[in-house]
């Protein structure tokens, strides 16, 4: 599977939209971006997946560029409990594990 | 989403002892289990892979004899840590994944996590 860059980290305030990149620039044609989210000391949550369109669902938006060299998840208007690690997975649909690199520390702010 | 539930949320042992930690997929079955361990502050890391009636896959570097993995069932795997030691403290997680209908399928869904702390 491809490697992600993400950035540490990033803060954002309370009720404005929350932009967290990553960087697949070595995608495969087959891989698709998931994104989940790790509350402390929660299991991973998952959020949402696509191959090359982009996505929305309840939780969140995914902007996939159209090379698929990067996407951005969009959670539209951030609130406290948001505060999380996202992770962002380039993984082969029938693939089957999910490996984790070190993700964003997403902190929203009052 | 479908529904991962991990048993025990948090358990202390004694040196030595074995502790076993159990992973059901709700209303899904999981051919294929994971199960992941991270210590603080770092990422989650993948220990082995479950498959139902079938012995499980270890990554390079995890003990297969410590770290005993059972999947008897579509619904249920079971990590064992045996002769636990306080090094092997950790939050230890399992996934499933689902294979069900609409764009959910083949997404992988994870447990609470398990926390051991071994005295």
């Amino acid at each position: 599977d491809a490697k992600t860059t993400q950035p540490p980290s990033m803060d954002c305030a309370e009720g404005r939209a929350a932009n967290l990149p990553c960087n697949h620039s070595t995608i495969s044609g087959n891989e698709y971006v998931y994104w989940y989210r790790q509350i402390h000391s929660q299991g991973p949550q998952y959020i949402i997946h696509g191959l090359k369109n982009n996505e929305t669902n309840e939780m969140a938006s995914l902007i996939i560029t159209e090379d698929r060299k990067s996407s951005t998840l969009i959670l539209p208007h951030a609130t406290l409990r948001d505060t999380a690690v996202y992770y962002c997975i380039v993984r082969v649909y029938n693939n089957n594990d999910m490996r984790f690199g070190a993700g964003t520390r997403l902190t929203v702010k009052p | 989403g479908a529904v991962v539930s991990q048993h025990p949320s948090w358990v202390i042992c004694k040196s030595g002892t074995s502790v076993k930690i159990e992973c059901r997929s709700l209303d899904f079955q999981a051919t294929t289990m994971f199960w992941y361990r991270q210590f603080p502050k770092q990422s989650l890391m993948l220990m082995a892979t479950s498959n139902e009636g079938s012995k499980a896959t270890y990554e390079q570097g995890v003990e297969k004899d410590k770290f005993l993995i059972n999947h008897a069932s579509l619904t249920l795997s079971t990590l064992t840590v045996t002769s636990a030691h306080p090094e092997d403290s950790s939050f230890y997680i399992c996934s499933a994944r689902d294979w069900g209908q609409g764009r959910s399928g083949n997404t992988i869904y994870f447990g609470e996590g398990s926390w051991l702390t071994v005295v």
